[in-house]
Formats: structure tokens, sequence, C-alpha cells
């Protein structure tokens, strides 16, 4: 267990729509990146957050959005939802943004599909 | 784009024997790369990595070989497990770029 939860585990939503997911980082952890898996391939990175500033994005668009609390738990916001957008929504966290792999802790992500 | 390719999408292998998983970049800046496990219903965990300055890495049963000139990395488990049986990722970084890039994956099937 990694210390870094995620819910919801699983839902639906219809297109269209918009949905929050949330991410609860590993304890004295403050960096937070967002990736989303889709099925058969592997994660692709979103955004990270650190210190609660937008500190680096991926190739998606502006209805991709994100926050960091002051707590450094994190949301990740997508509108207008689409087809395409049903993923695994994996969040990881870190201490700064270090590369080492074993200072990076990934929840068991956010099954979200899109009807 | 891919910059980061995992040809083989599964590999069956006998418990005792060794497995072998590949990955290919094309990316010339990546100069760290890591391989991750992941079980169904859990999220990746990180198993291994090796930095551009070295050519092999070895931990416990795992071993990583990188060879930069062909940009191909390669995970070896000896000896195979039935706990081994998962989905192995392979992530690159490269410079101060924190962001990680992964491969597609291959799931491994280890036999009793």
């Amino acid at each position: 267990e990694t210390g870094v939860t995620q819910s919801p585990t699983h839902l639906i939503k219809t297109r269209g729509q918009q949905v929050t997911l949330r991410c609860s980082s590993q304890s004295g952890h403050n960096t937070v990146s967002w990736y989303q898996q889709a099925l058969g391939q592997g994660p692709q990175f979103i955004f990270q957050y650190y210190r609660e500033e937008e500190n680096g994005r991926g190739n998606f668009p502006p209805r991709f959005s994100g926050l960091q609390f002051p707590n450094y738990s994190s949301e990740l916001n997508v509108n207008a939802l689409e087809l395409d957008d049903s993923a695994l929504y994996l969040c990881a966290s870190s201490l700064g943004t270090a590369r080492g792999g074993n200072t990076i802790y990934f929840g068991e992500g956010s099954w979200l599909t899109v009807v | 784009d891919q910059q980061v390719k995992q040809n083989s999408p599964s590999l069956s292998v006998q418990e005792g024997r060794i497995s072998i998983l590949n990955c290919d970049y094309t990316n010339s800046m990546f100069d760290y790369f890591l391989w991750y496990k992941k079980y169904p219903a859990e999220g990746p965990t990180f198993l291994i990595s090796i930095s551009s300055i070295k050519d092999k890495n070895e931990d416990g049963r795992f071993t990583v070989f990188l060879n930069k000139s062909a940009k191909h990395l390669s995970l070896h488990i000896v000896p195979s497990q039935p706990g081994d049986s998962a989905v192995y990722f392979c992530a690159a970084s490269g410079g101060n770029d924190y962001k990680l890039s992964f491969g597609a994956g291959t799931t491994v099937t280890v036999r009793a």
C-alpha cells in the first residue's frame, strides 16, 4: 500500500458531463501528477502540481484541469466528457519533482467510463 | 507520438526460467529509465531503474540492461516466480523533465 488514495474507484458518466476525481497524496509529499491510462496503453502524463501550482502539462486539451490544495491533495476535473475520455486515471505523489522511481507512489486509480 | 515502445504485448514463461522484457525509445534526451509492475486493481509500483551513465543495474532477481546506442533496454527476471505474473511498464524521463513517458506494457504470465 502506497498511502496514495483516489476516489471514486469507478464511475460512469454521460458524454458532455463533467467529472471530478480526487487524490490524497502520501504523507509528506507536496507534488502530485496525474496520468491517463486508456485500455491497452501505458499511462500518459496529464499534468503535475507542485505546491499548489501547475508545474507542467502533457498533450491534453484545456477541458482537463486540476487543483492542488494546501494539504497537497489534488483534484482532476474534466469538462465536456467525450467517449475517448474513458480510461483509468492515475494519481502519483512525490516529494518535490524528484525523478527517482522509488520516490514516486501511484494510487490505485479511478476508472471512468463515458457512455 | 509514442516515444517509448514495448513491442511484445505478452510473454509466457515457465516458473524458474528467465523472463526477458524489451523496451525501445526514440527520444535521445531520455537519460533515466524505470520499470514498473502493475497488478490488476492496483497502481503501478516501482521495480528498478537505471541512469544513462550505467549500462546495467541489478536488484535481486531483477536486472536492467541499457544499450544507449541502440536506444534499447531490457529487464531480466531470474528465476521467474508465479508472483511475477503482472503487467510490466517501461518508462523514461529526460533532463529536468520530471514527467514519465510510458510504454504500452507487457503482460507476463509465469506458468507453474
